[in-house]
């Protein structure tokens, strides 16, 4: 079964800094999906970035890079310059492809907490 | 464009009552997904949508829990009988159909708590 585990409870940075939030998948699955989900206190599910399987590349979208390690099975999230508005829960996730569709299963995520 | 909107936003009830909670996608996304989000945790798949039909329902705890969606559009899902163990935030997303809609988008959110 696939499986996403976020091992960091919480984290904290300083603004400016940058950081990384670990994420580690489980899949038999050959073709796959990772993501990044921000979730501020008001709740809402903000995507981040996005990273295929067979992409060559590491996905970059501004201040989030996705540090993909294919072998080692980790996909972590890094947020460079840290700013206030991003302390938030962030949620890693991958695409089970059951189907032909993108059901997700996510991680228990990690509180990132920035600090002045 | 419009997000995804879900309402209410918030709904407090009573043990044993029935609850409808309301999604409402993306126009054009044509998939729609249900998830419950417990205190603290990470989101849990609930039911998928494809159109009007929903070929997987695995995810549904229990048969108090039913979905339906009405014109490829608007999602309901229907909790009877509610009990405290339901409390949670139900989230749902919508995207493409098939395999080229990868990126859910997600509504705010219904926070559901049972007294």
């Amino acid at each position: 079964a696939q499986k996403i585990t976020q091992t960091q409870p919480g984290m904290f940075v300083q603004e400016k800094e940058a950081v990384t939030l670990d994420c580690t998948y489980d899949t038999s699955d050959p073709s796959y999906g990772l993501f990044w989900y921000k979730q501020p206190s008001s709740g809402e599910m903000i995507f981040l970035i996005y990273q295929g399987s067979y992409d060559q590349q590491n996905a970059t979208e501004g201040r989030y890079s996705l540090n993909f390690q294919k072998a080692r099975k980790s996909a972590n999230l890094v947020i460079s310059a840290s700013q206030l508005g991003d302390s938030a829960m962030y949620f890693c996730a991958m695409r089970e492809r059951s189907g032909g569709y993108n059901k997700l299963i996510f991680g228990a995520g990690t509180r990132l907490a920035v600090h002045p | 464009g419009a997000g995804v909107s879900q309402s209410p936003s918030n709904k407090v009830t009573e043990k044993g009552k029935d609850v409808e909670l309301r999604c409402d996608p993306i126009s054009g996304h044509t998939a729609l997904y249900w998830y419950r989000q417990s205190l603290g945790q990470g989101l849990e798949f609930l039911i998928y949508f494809q159109g009007n039909s929903a070929p997987d329902k695995s995810g549904l705890p229990s048969d108090r829990f039913s979905a339906e969606r009405t014109g490829g559009s608007v999602s309901t899902l229907t909790i009877q009988r509610t009990q405290q163990e339901d409390s949670a935030v139900y989230l749902c997303a919508s995207t493409l159909p098939g395999l080229a809609g990868k990126t859910q988008y997600f509504g705010p959110g219904t926070r559901l708590l049972v007294l």
